[in-house]
């Protein structure tokens, strides 16, 4: 089975600070994805990852920052946390060419006060 | 840009009963993958339906089947004999050919009432 696995499934932290969700999948997947889930807005795309050390912005990027240092782990940064950032953050794997499929992680609920 | 929507923010079905769900996208890409995810309560994503862009046959998986109207750019997800457990948010989504980025729909809210 395919295991995509976040950090946390709830954090706390307060404005200002310096946030990391961790994103490890266990599959060799090339393509990784950071989004986050607010009611109403469904998953906006905040970055993805195509290869290692290979970034692209999504469709909300302002604000974060992502590092792919190693093929299975894609990180994503708050780099000063604001409270309009509260949110939960999912990230997912998509499999290769062919038939492809995301696989999710278990998201993060983050409350920044 | 790709873009995905979903024009229902919630629906109803009885039990036992079918029910669509509505869905388009915009893209200017042949060849593409449609996607049905669901989200129960639980927060985990769980893939319901994959439709190939070049395939004309409209995908199926036991209850749930499809309607793709490339010309359109429709993508619809029939639900036959609802169950309880259907219950949940689905999600629309969209992935080019060599797969990339990964756009979903705001989403849909479904109940089933017993």
């Amino acid at each position: 089975d395919v295991k995509v696995t976040q950090s946390s499934r709830y954090l706390v932290k307060r404005t200002g600070e310096k946030v990391f969700l961790e994103c490890v999948q266990d599959m060799d997947h090339e393509n990784m994805f950071w989004y986050r889930q607010d009611p109403g807005l469904g998953l906006r795309l905040i970055y993805f990852s195509y290869d290692v050390k290979m970034k692209e912005k999504g469709d909300i990027p302002e604000g974060y920052s992502v590092s792919r240092e190693k093929k299975e782990r894609f990180s994503l940064i708050l780099e000063s946390a604001s409270t309009n950032q509260t949110s939960m953050y999912l990230c997912a794997s998509l499999t290769g060419q062919g038939r492809p499929e995301a696989f999710f992680g278990q998201g993060t609920r983050l409350t920044v006060v | 840009a790709q873009t995905v929507t979903q024009s229902q923010p919630e629906m109803s079905v009885q039990e036992a009963e079918t029910v669509t769900l509505s869905c388009t996208y915009d893209t200017s890409e042949s060849d593409y993958y449609l996607f049905w995810y669901k989200q129960p309560p639980s927060r985990q994503m769980i893939l319901v339906i994959r439709q190939e862009a070049y395939k004309q046959q409209n995908a199926t998986e036991n209850r749930f089947s499809v309607n793709f109207q490339k010309a359109a750019k429709s993508f619809s997800l029939k639900i036959s004999d609802s169950q309880l457990g259907d219950a949940a948010m689905y999600f629309c989504a969209y992935c080019m050919e060599y797969g990339n980025k990964l756009v979903f729909g705001a989403g849909t809210i479904l109940r089933v009432k017993s």
